[in-house]
């Protein structure tokens, strides 16, 4: 069973500059999590999908990030305009619908602002 | 809010050593919990999950338990090897299937 996949790995950009990054999930699994992972910290969640509708974006920062998934399969997260405090590691997980609600990591993207 | 805390945030073992890592959170009304490993560079790699009606859950050479009364749980790994060496982050779910996770705890096991 193929794994959750996300592009690209790494990113380097200049504030002010946008940026996207994409997930695909484990086939079959409805659910879909972006978290942003800081240096030393856990990682914190952004967004919940459920298919392709959104289930919780408390914690996303609306003026500056967009998330969306498309016909309940792939997903992208953007950043528009990016700031220093954006550099972190944006993880992607997926989850089967049903008990224990095991979650899925994705290799993640390193985002670098400078 | 559920908070949940590892300590220490970093540890160094010679390679043979047993490890103990602690996890604790503050609202004891948990699905389950779960225990991952961390690479660095890596996403993050599933090791245990515990049901809240269990007391402990063992894979290999770990072993986690949980005290959901008193907020806490243990992984244990057996005989470390320097292939241990990751970051070790902790999850709690509670009933809306969310994870709330550790800042997590560094091990390095020195050869």
């Amino acid at each position: 069973e193929a794994g959750v996949a996300q592009s690209p790995r790494y990113k380097i950009i200049e504030k002010r500059q946008s940026v996207a990054f994409w997930c695909n999930p484990i086939s079959g699994h409805a659910t879909l999590y972006w978290y942003q992972q800081i240096l030393g910290q856990g990682p914190k969640l952004l967004i919940q999908f459920q298919n392709n509708g959104v289930v919780d974006d408390s914690q996303l920062p609306k003026d500056r990030f967009s998330a969306e998934r498309l016909k309940g399969v792939d997903s992208t997260l953007k950043i528009q305009p990016a700031k220093l405090e954006d550099s972190a590691v944006y993880l992607c997980a997926t989850q089967v619908e049903g008990g224990p609600y095991e979650q899925y990591f994705g290799p993640g993207t390193r985002l670098t602002v400078t | 809010k559920q908070e949940v805390t590892q300590i220490p945030a970093a540890l160094s073992v010679p390679e043979g050593e047993n490890l103990v890592l602690n996890c604790s959170f503050t609202d004891s009304a948990i699905y389950n919990l779960q225990w991952f490993r961390q690479d660095p560079g890596k996403g993050l790699t599933s090791l245990l999950l515990i049901q809240s009606s269990q007391r402990e859950q063992t894979s290999g050479r770990l072993n986690a338990s949980l005290d959901k009364s008193s907020g806490r749980s243990t992984l244990y790994i057996a005989a470390s090897q320097p292939g241990d060496s990751a970051t070790y982050l902790c999850a709690v779910r509670k009933d809306d299937y969310k994870l709330s996770f550790g800042a997590g705890t560094t091990v390095t096991v020195r050869a």
